[in-house]
């Protein structure tokens, strides 16, 4: 089945360490997404790649590093600059990133907790 | 700034009957609409879109409307099934901005027996 898996589902991190969320996608997609979302808000953009070795800021990206080394794999780092990481983290995709009207498909999410 | 508004944060409707979500925007230059699906604990679904050249886009049960003018949108899911309970959001994304989406808060639904 062609689809985006998000690993680990729950991630628990201490106190100024740094942690790296996984994203995965079989749907050969060119364009990869990281949102961000927080009790009773919408989803916020963190970082997104239209294309393998290129990657940009989104509205929320300070905190958070990215990388985009094959087509199929955006990991998502949120480091100890982040003040307020605990969230739920989604990654998603879409076919082409530079033409507008696609859907992007999303995986099943991660909620980062600090302990 | 909120650049997509869904100001009813929950919908209770009886099953077999009208959903109705509403969805502003302020940006002009958004010309694609989206709505998702959202269970507690998953990622969000696509539902249906609609382009900006439209007013209307239609898939068995849901039905979205686009009132440019307006800048006002909606989802129309008819009947509702108990199923149909989850958050709904919509998203609109402009030309040129590969297709990076801006999203609203979300809607509760909740169908009723």
């Amino acid at each position: 089945d062609g689809g985006i898996t998000q690993s680990p589902k729950y991630l628990f991190r201490k106190e100024g360490q740094n942690v790296t969320l996984s994203c995965e996608q079989n749907l050969n997609h060119d364009a990869m997404y990281w949102y961000r979302q927080d009790p009773g808000q919408g989803l916020r953009l963190i970082y997104y790649s239209q294309i393998v070795n290129d990657f940009q800021k989104g509205d929320i990206a300070e905190g958070y590093s990215v990388s985009r080394e094959k087509k199929e794999s955006f990991p998502l780092t949120v480091t100890s600059a982040q003040k307020n990481p605990t969230a739920f983290y989604l990654c998603a995709s879409s076919i082409r990133g530079q033409i507008s009207n696609q859907p992007q498909h999303f995986g099943d999410g991660t909620r980062l907790s600090i302990l | 700034d909120q650049q997509v508004k869904q100001n009813s944060p929950s919908l209770s409707v009886q099953e077999g009957r009208i959903s109705i979500l509403n969805c502003d925007y302020t940006n002009s230059m958004f010309d694609y609409f989206l709505w998702y699906k959202k269970y507690p604990a998953e990622g969000p679904t696509f539902l249906i879109s609609i382009s900006s050249i439209k007013d209307k886009n239609e898939d068995g049960r849901f039905t979205v409307f686009l009132n440019k003018s307006a800048k006002h949108l909606s989802l129309h899911i008819v009947p509702s099934q108990p199923g149909d309970s989850a958050v709904y959001f919509c998203a609109a994304s402009s030309a040129g901005t590969a297709s990076k989406l801006t999203f609203g808060t979300g809607t509760r639904l909740q169908v009723t027996l």
